[in-house]
């Protein structure tokens, strides 16, 4: 069966720092990938999606990146961390667009 | 362009009490496929329907059901004998066939349920 890993669950980073978040995908190949944001009590913003290696769209131009290194690895990267950054992260996985998304357990991150 | 609106920012009920989640939609796409999805306090979101735009028939599945109507463009979704473990804030979804990967989804419905 499919499973998704998202990690770390938790992260706190002062104002300025790197920061890499990584998910990856067991059990499919040539996943759709998607990288989604969620602040607190707000709806889903959806950041970054990928159809295939090294192929990545972005969906809102801001402080981040994202780049697919491998078949079933998703990766979130930023330089430099702002306050605006905070919020909780979420990975997800289709086999097609047309097909329903499954999600990771997600990272909440703190920004301070 | 694609819209989902959940126009009920948040519901509380008492247990064992009915409640519907409202979804509505707009897209000038014929065939399109609609979703629902539950997110719980743990974060994590969980899929729980998928259907396309020729299915109209409503759907049952224990003490859920979806009632999908295209002359209404809605997609709503009722909780029958609602529970605690039915708190968690729900989405509606839509995304394009054909090739479109990008899912458009709703703001979210948080439902409290309260024993």
């Amino acid at each position: 069966s499919q499973t998704i890993h998202q990690w770390p669950a938790t992260l706190v980073q002062p104002v300025g720092s790197p920061l890499s978040l990584e998910c990856t995908v067991e059990g499919t190949s040539n996943p759709n990938l998607y990288w989604y944001r969620q602040a607190a009590g707000r709806g889903l913003q959806l950041l970054f999606y990928s159809v295939g290696i090294g192929q990545i769209s972005s969906e809102v131009p801001q402080n981040l990146s994202a780049s697919r290194p491998q078949d079933r690895q998703f990766i979130l990267s930023s330089k430099k961390l702002l306050l605006s950054d905070s919020g909780f992260y979420l990975c997800a996985w289709s086999v097609t667009g047309e097909q329903p998304q499954h999600f990771g357990d997600g990272t909440r991150l703190s920004i301070l | 362009a694609q819209k989902v609106t959940q126009a009920q920012t948040e519901i509380s009920v008492v247990e064992k009490e009915d409640v519907t989640l409202d979804c509505v939609y707009e897209t000038r796409d014929t065939t399109y496929y609609l979703f629902w999805y539950k997110q719980p306090p743990s974060g994590e979101l969980v899929f729980l329907i998928r259907r396309n735009s020729f299915d109209e028939q409503n759907e049952i599945s224990g003490r859920y059901s979806w009632n999908f109507q295209k002359s209404t463009s809605s997609f709503n979704f009722t909780i029958t004998a609602s529970q605690v473990v039915d708190s968690a804030v729900y989405f509606c979804a839509l995304t394009r066939t054909g090739g479109s990967y990008i899912p458009t989804f709703g703001r979210g419905t948080s439902l409290i349920v309260h024993p």
